[in-house]
């Protein structure tokens, strides 16, 4: 099946600082890729959706100023995490969506977990 | 958004069948079902996909009624090794991908 790859797998940062996350459709273009963060013991929760060529679509209560994505080509979006904070914790994924099928399949990447300290 | 509704959680043993329905009310026409399987730490595994009646593949089968309100995903003799949350979404072309609950299934020996 159709792989996407997340970058890094695991991060930990000072208070303060930026950490950008990547996520690369390996063998298939994706218009749109969405990212999602999870804390433990509960579900996805979609934070915005990124759309290559234009800006991204944020989910109510999501920062934008503060989760900046960029989807700069059809096979890459990064999601960086602007001056970080304890309460940023948690375990950010993301999916990209194949459109060659029918079903317009998701498929997720092995997720980051970003530990602020 | 379109809603799934799920059980929070179903026990099982070593080697029987497990089936675990999904509530999808207002379902749109142009909705696929997807679930998906997710372990501790890692992104979520693409399980099967399915439009109307039965889909099969190597690790599950998907049955979904005519009324296409509900789906059931069907894992046949699971193993420890199955234990995970299990994620029923509705994806189509113009859809965003919103997970509800989820089921945790814990395999026992």
């Amino acid at each position: 099946g159709a792989v996407v790859s997340q970058h890094p797998s695991w991060v930990i940062c000072k208070s303060g600082t930026s950490v950008k996350i990547e996520c690369r459709s390996l063998d298939f273009q994706a218009t749109t890729m969405f990212w999602y963060r999870q804390f433990p013991k509960q579900s996805l929760m979609l934070m915005a959706t990124s759309n290559e060529g234009s800006k991204a679509t944020y989910e109510q209560g999501v920062e934008k100023d503060k989760f900046l994505i960029n989807h700069a080509s059809l096979t890459l979006s990064t999601l960086t995490v602007t001056s970080a904070h304890p309460e940023d914790s948690s375990f950010y994924i993301c999916s990209a969506r194949d459109e060659r099928g029918a079903g317009t399949e998701a498929f997720f990447g092995q997720g980051t977990r970003l530990t602020v300290v | 958004l379109a809603k799934t509704t799920q059980p929070i959680s179903m026990d099982s043993y070593e080697g029987q069948e497990v089936n675990i329905t999904c509530s999808h009310n207002n379902i749109a026409t142009n909705d696929y079902i997807t679930w998906y399987q997710q372990f501790p730490s890692q992104g979520p595994r693409f399980i099967i996909q399915g439009y109307k009646t039965k889909v099969t593949n190597e690790v599950a089968s998907l049955f979904i009624p005519a009324d296409r309100k509900s789906s059931t995903l069907s894992l046949p003799r699971v193993s420890l090794s199955d234990t995970a949350v299990y994620y029923c979404l509705l994806s189509g072309s113009a859809r965003q991908l919103t997970f509800g609950s989820g089921t945790q299934l814990t395999v026992l020996p």
